[in-house]
């Protein structure tokens, strides 16, 4: 069983279209998070929730928004999609020790805008 | 503010010769955990390594070993033996508040 699954792996799609990104985890973890990958390979966290409460909110354009119907799933769905929004998007999740345990990842989605 | 500071972008090692990833932290936290991943071409996020700030001893986890010194703010991943499925890139990151934080990664590649 994968512990975070992330549908799609792969988004292609054209400016000014809204699209969504789904994440869940069977870990039994109370935080998730969302990180961007950008064409560097720099990875910046975006936002994190606990137990459907949002905890951090990054300097991330609006028309991005998380929304987490409970504390399994975490989806992110962005709209009027950019050029520069062209990236690979990771779920993670962490028990509360996540200082001790780290962050478990998903697979990835790379989403290309044309 | 914490920073992670990989300052190797990349590194070639022979295969079967040992390489040190190099990574520097900064924080005013006593309290944190380090961390390397490693990402290979496939893309996906693979936990390697942990060692928190409190721990006396180096973590070793099969062929890693993460070489700690606290006084210097360092925490470089040491991979013995190297093989061809270790090229990657390699990230080292920091956790101590809320948020895990990476450097800017290394890529390793491996030749025979």
């Amino acid at each position: 069983d994968t512990a975070v699954s992330q549908t799609p792996k792969y988004l292609v799609t054209q400016m000014g279209n809204d699209k969504s990104i789904k994440c869940e985890q069977n870990l039994g973890h109370d935080t998730m998070y969302w990180y961007k990958q950008d064409s560097k390979k720099f990875l910046k966290i975006m936002f994190s929730y606990n137990n459907k409460e949002l905890i951090i909110n990054e300097t991330v354009p609006n028309r991005f928004s998380p929304k987490s119907p409970d504390k399994a799933h975490l989806n992110l769905h962005i709209n009027s999609l950019e050029l520069g929004d062209s990236a690979v998007y990771f779920c993670a999740s962490s028990p509360s020790r996540a200082r001790v345990y780290g962050y478990t990842f998903g697979s990835g989605t790379r989403l290309t805008v044309v | 503010a914490q920073k992670i500071t990989q300052t190797q972008p990349g590194m070639f090692v022979q295969e079967k010769e040992a390489v040190t990833l190099d990574c520097t932290y900064d924080t005013s936290d006593p309290s944190y955990g380090l961390f390397w991943y490693k990402q290979p071409s496939s893309g996906e996020m693979i936990f390697l390594i942990y060692q928190g700030s409190y721990d006396q001893q180096n973590a070793t986890e099969g062929r890693y070993s993460l070489n700690f010194q606290k006084a210097r703010k360092s925490a470089n991943l040491v991979i013995s033996a190297s093989q061809l499925g270790d090229s990657a890139m390699y990230f080292c990151a920091m956790i101590n508040t809320d948020k895990l934080i990476f450097g800017t990664g290394t890529r390793l590649q491996v030749f025979p």
